[in-house]
C-alpha cells in the first residue's frame, strides 16, 4: 500500500546539535516529496520541496532534505538546532492516485529542543 | 499580502448538526485545498477546488462538500456529523498553475470543529 511513514514520535535534542528527521515512502514512481512544519497553534508552514533535479533540496530556516531513491528515503536534516525549532514536523508525498493528484503526509516528528 | 484566511476559528456543534467553514485565500491564488487533522489520523487531504471546480479529492465521504466562488474564496460543508469529525480543518491556498496541489501550498490557522 502507499505510504509516507515517520519513524520517530518524538525526538529531543540540545540547542546547538544537528538534527535528521527520517521519512521513508513507499509509491511506485518518484513523487512530488515535502516538508511542513507546524508551529503550537499555527497552520503549517513550507520549508522545502522536492521534484526533481539535484537530490540535495535547501530550504527556508536553514533546513535541507536529500531525497535517496535508493533507499524512498527523504530525510530533513539541519545542522545547528535553535530554541525555536521546536515544533511538529511533516513529511509529505503528492503523488496521483485514481485519476486525482493526492497529498498524503506522514503522522508528524514532535521535536523538542532543550537548553 | 494578507494570508490565508479561515472562519470560524473555533466551532461547537453536536452530532447529526451541519457545518460550513470557510476559507479566503491568498490574493491571486485561485487553488484551494482542504485538510482534516486528527490525533489519531494525522493529516487528511479533503478535496482541492481550482476555478470553482473540485479539480482533486481525497478518500473522505459525501457528507463532506465543498465549493469555490468566483472570488476564490472556497467553504466546506460537512453534514450529519459526527463525534469523529471533530479536528482541526486546515484549508490552503496556491497559484494553482501547473502541477496542481504539488505546488507550494500556503495554509490557514484552521477552524477547530468539536462536535459534542
Amino acid at each position: 500500500a502507499q505510504s509516507v511513514t515517520q519513524p520517530d514520535i518524538h525526538i529531543t535534542v540540545s540547542e546547538g546539535a544537528s538534527l535528521e528527521l527520517r521519512c521513508n515512502y513507499s509509491y511506485g514512481a518518484t513523487p512530488y516529496l515535502f516538508w511542513y512544519v507546524q508551529s503550537p497553534g499555527q497552520g503549517l508552514q513550507l520549508l522545502l520541496k522536492y521534484f526533481s533535479g539535484d537530490t540535495l533540496v535547501q530550504g527556508i530556516k536553514g533546513f535541507e532534505a536529500e531525497f535517496k531513491r535508493s533507499q524512498s528515503s527523504f530525510n530533513l536534516r539541519k545542522p545547528s538546532v535553535h530554541w525555536s525549532d521546536a515544533a511538529e514536523y511533516f513529511c509529505a508525498v503528492g503523488h496521483n492516485s485514481g485519476g486525482y493528484q493526492k497529498v498524503t503526509f506522514g503522522t508528524g516528528t514532535k521535536l523538542q529542543v532543550i537548553p | 499580502k494578507a494570508g490565508v484566511t479561515q472562519t470560524p476559528r473555533y466551532l461547537i456543534k453536536t452530532r447529526g448538526q451541519q457545518v460550513t467553514l470557510s476559507c479566503s485565500p491568498i490574493s491571486g491564488h485561485r487553488s484551494v485545498s482542504w485538510y482534516q487533522q486528527t490525533p489519531g489520523q494525522g493529516l487528511q487531504f479533503l478535496f482541492e477546488y481550482f476555478s470553482e471546480t473540485q479539480r482533486n479529492k481525497g478518500n473522505f465521504p459525501g457528507r463532506f462538500s465543498g465549493r469555490q466562488f468566483s472570488n476564490s474564496r472556497s467553504e466546506m460543508n460537512v453534514s450529519t456529523l459526527e463525534l469523529g469529525d471533530s479536528a482541526l480543518y486546515l484549508c490552503a491556498s496556491s497559484s494553482g498553475l501547473a502541477g496542481g496541489i504539488n505546488n507550494e501550498q500556503f495554509f490557514g490557522p484552521g477552524t477547530r470543529l468539536t462536535v459534542l
